[in-house]
């Protein structure tokens, strides 16, 4: 089964500047999904950006790219000129690829990112 | 687009009545929807997935009998909480796909309080 870990509970950041959360996941699968979600005090979740295994191209959102590393099964996610919007608990999450036994999304535990201003 | 609606957005019921949440695809027919159950300052703990117009696969420990799952268009799909106790207190978040391996559009949550 897959795992996703996300080793930072709570992270913080100052205003304009730049952070990065960790995600670290478990699989045998060689090709999956990795996504970022955001869930805001609302608590609607708001997927942020997303990465298919098979491209080695990191993926890019405006001010949020991710460092996608296969053979170190890692999925970091960094927001660039962090604004008071972006102040949330983050997810990452795993998905199996179409036809697969499992079409789950495996979340992680979530990082809560606080900016300061 | 892909707009995923919930209601109510908050209930509080008595302990021992049944309380019913709906979710709504507004913009597109979503065959398949997934129920999540999210304690405070947790993830997401996935219930059930439920196919239009097939009965729902429950995960396991989640009692198919107290949580009822009816998905009976491509875009309606009701929880029933049935027999409500202080322990099912919590935050229900739907999601709707066009497929089990679609992207899932979440709903903005349910807050139950069973008092």
């Amino acid at each position: 089964a897959q795992t996703v870990t996300q080793s930072q509970p709570e992270m913080s950041v100052q205003e304009a500047e730049t952070v990065t959360l960790s995600c670290t996941y478990d699989t045998s699968e060689s090709d999956y999904y990795l996504f970022w979600y955001k869930q805001p005090p609302s608590r609607q979740m708001i997927l942020v950006i997303r990465q298919e295994a098979y491209k080695q191209q990191n993926a890019t959102e405006n001010r949020f790219s991710v460092n996608f590393q296969k053979a170190a099964k890692s999925f970091s996610l960094k927001i660039s000129d962090s604004q008071l919007g972006d102040a949330a608990m983050y997810f990452c999450a795993y998905r199996s690829p179409p036809g697969s036994s499992n079409y789950k999304l495996t979340f992680g535990k979530g990082t809560l990112l606080t900016v300061n201003p | 687009g892909a707009v995923v609606s919930q209601h109510p957005s908050r209930v509080i019921c008595k302990s021992g009545t049944s309380v019913k949440i709906e979710c709504r695809s507004l913009d597109f027919q979503a065959t398949t929807m997934f129920w999540y159950r999210q304690f405070p300052k947790q993830s997401l703990m996935l219930m059930a997935t439920s196919n239009e117009g097939s009965k729902a696969t429950y995960e396991q420990g989640v009692e198919k009998d107290k949580f009822l799952i009816n998905h009976a268009s491509l875009t309606l799909s009701t929880l029933t909480v049935t027999s409500a106790h202080p322990e099912d207190s919590s935050f229900y978040i739907c999601s709707a796909s066009v497929g089990l391996f679609a992207e899932q559009y979440f709903g903005p949550g349910t807050r139950l309080t069973v008092t």
